[in-house]
């Protein structure tokens, strides 16, 4: 079946302007996690949401980050008033969540580089 | 904190070396843990999983790892590696007490051909 999508796969944007990225999850999985991945970085969480429950933001690097998740499917991650350290690429991953099975399957990532 | 530590940034070895990269975890619990790879231009994939049972795990491309509670470590092997497991090589760790994963800083592994 299908994978875990995400759009744009690339975006250059200037200093100051608004980007939205798109995540399109698996099908049926109730879990989704956004992450951000500097160079030379690890994983860097962001946000989680699980089905109807109010998502985790705890790993929001500001108030400038924002994310939704419509209808318990697609999500949007916001960043507005873009900065040069915004540059990284921005990961998505769904996970089942059933059987006790937290294995995340992750989308091919959005490069963003801000200029 | 709980935290992930991958000793090795990055490793250089040659074709038919044998492997082993170093994962140890700060957690007391019961947790699940994970390796992923990352192909250059690829996505993160699973290359394999610890929930219970045996320690010794056996995941995909020749990969194995082995849980040893007392260590807190997830140690990443296979016995003869190929140029094509050029990689990053990223540990994970799920405490019971959190649904995140906690990830590893991640091991760049270059294989000479």
């Amino acid at each position: 079946g299908a994978g875990v999508s995400q759009s744009p796969s690339n975006k250059v944007t200037e200093k100051g302007k608004d980007v939205e990225l798109r995540c399109d999850p698996i099908s049926g999985h109730t879990a989704l996690y956004w992450y951000r991945q500097s160079l030379g970085q690890g994983l860097e969480f962001l946000i989680y949401f699980q089905g109807n429950s109010a998502p985790d933001k705890s790993g929001l690097p500001s108030d400038r980050f924002s994310a939704e998740r419509t209808g318990g499917s697609v999500s949007t991650l916001t960043i507005q008033r873009t900065q040069q350290e915004d540059s990284a690429v921005y990961l998505c991953a769904s996970s089942p969540r059933q059987g006790g099975s937290y294995e995340q399957y992750f989308g091919p990532g959005t490069r963003l580089t801000v200029t | 904190a709980q935290s992930v530590s991958q000793h090795n940034h990055h490793v250089i070895l040659s074709e038919a070396a044998s492997l082993e990269l170093g994962c140890n975890y700060s957690y007391g619990g019961t947790v699940n843990l994970f390796w992923y790879v990352q192909y250059p231009g690829q996505h993160l994939q699973l290359l394999l999983k610890y929930f219970s049972g045996d320690p010794l795990v056996k995941g995909i491309k020749g990969f194995e790892a082995e849980f040893i509670k007392s260590k807190f470590s997830f140690n990443l092997r296979k016995p003869s590696v190929q140029w094509s497991d050029t990689a990053e090589y990223f540990c994970a760790v799920k405490p019971d007490s959190n649904y995140q994963l906690i990830w590893g800083a991640g091991t760049k592994l270059i294989i000479k051909p």
